[in-house]
Order: C-alpha cells, then sequence, then structure tokens
C-alpha cells in the first residue's frame, strides 16, 4: 500500500471550512484514497473515499489532484463536533489483502 | 448504515486471566475482521485479520498464542487476550469488510487494563 503524508496538527475556527492535506505520491492506478476520522476514545469513522474523480457526500468532499499524487479533504462548516484525528489512506478496497494501514493522522482542533 | 457491535467497551482483568472481545456486524455479512491495537497518543496498528472459517493472519510481531482470534460466522469475530499482562493494557478495535458498503466500518472500541 502507499504510504500518505499528513501534517500533525491543524486548527480551524468554528463555521468556517477545514481543508485538511494528503499527500500520496507513490499511489498506484488501481487504489483508492480513503479518509476516516477518530473522535477521541472512539472507533474510527468513515469519512469519504475516491479514486480520481472529486467526490461529495453529507460529511464532506474530497479534491484529489489530477496526478492523484495528493489529495485534500473539506469540512465545508466545520462545528466543535469535528475536533478529531483524521486519517487519509490508500488502498484497493475489499478483502483480506486489502487491509487498512494507519499513518499518524492530522489532529484538528475546531476552536469556538 | 452498516454498523459492527463491539462488546465489552471497557474492562479490567488480572493479570495471568484471559479476556475476550466481540465484535458482532448487525446489518451485514462480514467476509473479514481486522483488528487493531492502540497504545495511548499512537495511530492504529493492525494486529491479525480474520476469514470467517479461516485461521487469522497475524502481522509480524504479534503473538498468534497470545491473541486469539477467531471467525466462526459471517457476524462475529472474537479476539481472546490469553494471560494478560499490564503490557497488554490498551484500547483494542475491530473492523469489518461486507461486500458492497462504501468502507470497512469499525467498532467502537474496547479499552483493557490489566492489573
Amino acid at each position: 500500500d502507499a504510504k500518505t503524508t499528513q501534517p500533525t496538527s491543524m486548527d480551524c475556527a468554528e463555521g468556517r471550512a477545514a481543508n485538511l492535506p494528503c499527500n500520496h505520491s507513490t499511489i498506484s492506478g488501481n487504489e483508492y484514497v480513503y479518509w476516516y476520522r477518530q473522535i477521541h476514545s472512539q472507533g474510527p469513522q468513515y469519512i469519504i473515499h475516491g479514486l480520481k474523480n472529486n467526490e461529495t457526500n453529507e460529511m464532506a468532499s474530497l479534491i484529489i489532484t489530477e496526478d492523484r499524487k495528493s489529495s485534500t479533504l473539506i469540512l465545508p462548516h466545520a462545528t466543535l463536533r469535528d475536533t478529531a484525528v483524521y486519517y487519509c489512506i490508500v488502498t484497493n478496497y475489499g478483502g483480506a489483502t486489502n487491509k487498512l494501514i494507519f499513518g499518524t493522522g492530522t489532529l484538528l482542533a475546531v476552536q469556538p | 448504515g452498516a454498523v459492527v457491535s463491539q462488546h465489552p467497551s471497557w474492562v479490567i482483568c488480572k493479570s495471568g486471566t484471559s479476556v475476550k472481545i466481540e465484535c458482532r456486524s448487525l446489518d451485514f455479512q462480514a467476509t473479514t475482521m481486522f483488528w487493531y491495537r492502540q497504545f495511548p497518543k499512537q495511530s492504529l496498528m493492525l494486529m491479525a485479520t480474520s476469514n470467517e472459517g479461516s485461521k487469522a493472519t497475524y502481522e509480524q510481531g504479534v503473538e498468534k498464542d497470545k491473541f486469539l482470534i477467531n471467525h466462526a460466522s459471517l457476524t462475529l469475530s472474537t479476539l481472546t487476550v490469553t494471560s494478560a499482562h499490564p503490557e497488554d493494557s490498551s484500547f483494542y478495535i475491530c473492523s469489518a469488510y461486507g461486500q458492497g458498503l462504501d468502507g470497512y466500518t469499525f467498532g467502537s472500541g474496547t479499552r483493557l487494563t490489566v492489573v
């Protein structure tokens, strides 16, 4: 699986958009970009995933660069409840061989 | 959406005893389950992968005789920490893969404290 690089921490003001970057320069053609978040002492929560097109759901938007070497997760209107560690993971999806290997993630602190 | 129920949410046990953690997929069939361990202020570390009806595959450095994994049905996987010691105290989390779902679904985690 390709390795990802994320900033250790970020701050965001409540109500503003939070933009979380991720570098995955060694991603291969059939690997997806997944985003999960972990609120303190809970299991990770799926946010969104994409292959090459930009994606949007009720939680967030995912912008993937054309060369697929980096991506940005956008939380459009951050709230205090969005404070969590956000993990960007690159993997094929599905089955025993396609594990989710977690890096260190980005601690997003939403400030009032 | 897909739900994985993990029990217990926390457990305290004496050193030398065994503890069993259960993960159930409530509304989908989990052909594969993954078990993770997380120490304070660290990321999740994959321990093992289990497929229904097969022996689990352990990551390098994880003792298979200490962390027994059973995946006897498509909705249940268990992790048993045998002869637990204080260094086994950690947050254990399961994750399940179900066909057709958007992503892997995680349990809520089990906080194990060995005293």
